[in-house]
């Protein structure tokens, strides 16, 4: 089973700019992962923000958006807000439709 | 509104079975895959299982396959997860997901239902 990894945490500035990643273990991450973003604010149910590398949801807030960036799947913040503060978890696609997990990004807004 | 409900969460002992549900309401529950995913107590999330509208298509993760059934009723609108010979590792919020479908990608989740493996 493939391994995805993300970087453990992250900080960023209120109204600064940060940038999440997702590697796979398998080699380049393409648009044939299909890469998600999730995120997910202690106590809560995750919610969907980013699915097929950079399609938004309608509640997705604007300041997010992904790419593919290096060979990883990536997700940009601009213009964090204290209400981003959160983990971050992206979701790779793989034969037959497995999907998995990265460990997740916690993000501090400070 | 989109509705995931899952139930069946519980107490069970190390070896032992159970079955969670999750109904949906509020769209055309035959038209999406399903998914089942789970979250151990301050841990990241995990995938575990997807099945396809023919409800006999599925892929498991590595740590579940041979233990964990996936199936759907689609005229019950219900996606279960059969599992079996629980481990105490299993113990984890267990949520239904709606990634991907003949209509979109909707990306719901349910509420989550807890099973907590424990002699």
């Amino acid at each position: 089973q493939a391994v995805v990894t993300q970087e453990p945490s992250l900080t960023v500035s209120p109204g600064g700019t940060v940038t999440l990643t997702c590697g796979s273990s398998t080699g380049a991450v393409t648009s044939g992962h299909y890469p998600y973003w999730f995120q997910q604010k202690p106590g809560q149910v995750p919610m969907s923000l980013i699915y097929d590398i950079h399609n938004k949801y309608s509640w997705t807030p604007g300041r997010f958006s992904g790419s593919l960036l290096g060979g990883k799947a990536a997700l940009t913040l601009s213009g964090a807000q204290p209400e981003d503060e959160a983990d971050y978890y992206c979701l790779l696609s793989y034969t037959a439709n497995r999907r998995v997990f990265g460990g997740g990004t916690k993000l501090t807004v400070l | 509104d989109v509705q995931l409900v899952e139930s069946g969460g519980g107490l069970v002992q190390p070896g032992g079975s159970l079955r969670l549900s999750c109904t949906a309401s509020g769209f055309t529950f035959s038209r999406y895959w399903m998914h089942w995913v789970r979250q151990a107590p301050g841990k990241g999330l995990v995938w575990l299982s997807i099945i396809k509208l023919d409800g006999v298509t599925a892929e498991y993760a590595d740590s579940v396959k041979g233990r964990f059934t996936i199936s759907r009723d689609n005229a019950k609108n219900t996606v279960y997860l059969q599992m079996n010979s629980l481990k105490d590792e299993d113990t984890a919020v267990y949520y239904c997901a709606r990634f991907e479908g003949l209509g979109g990608s909707p990306g719901d989740w349910g509420q989550g239902t807890l099973v907590t493996v424990s002699a």
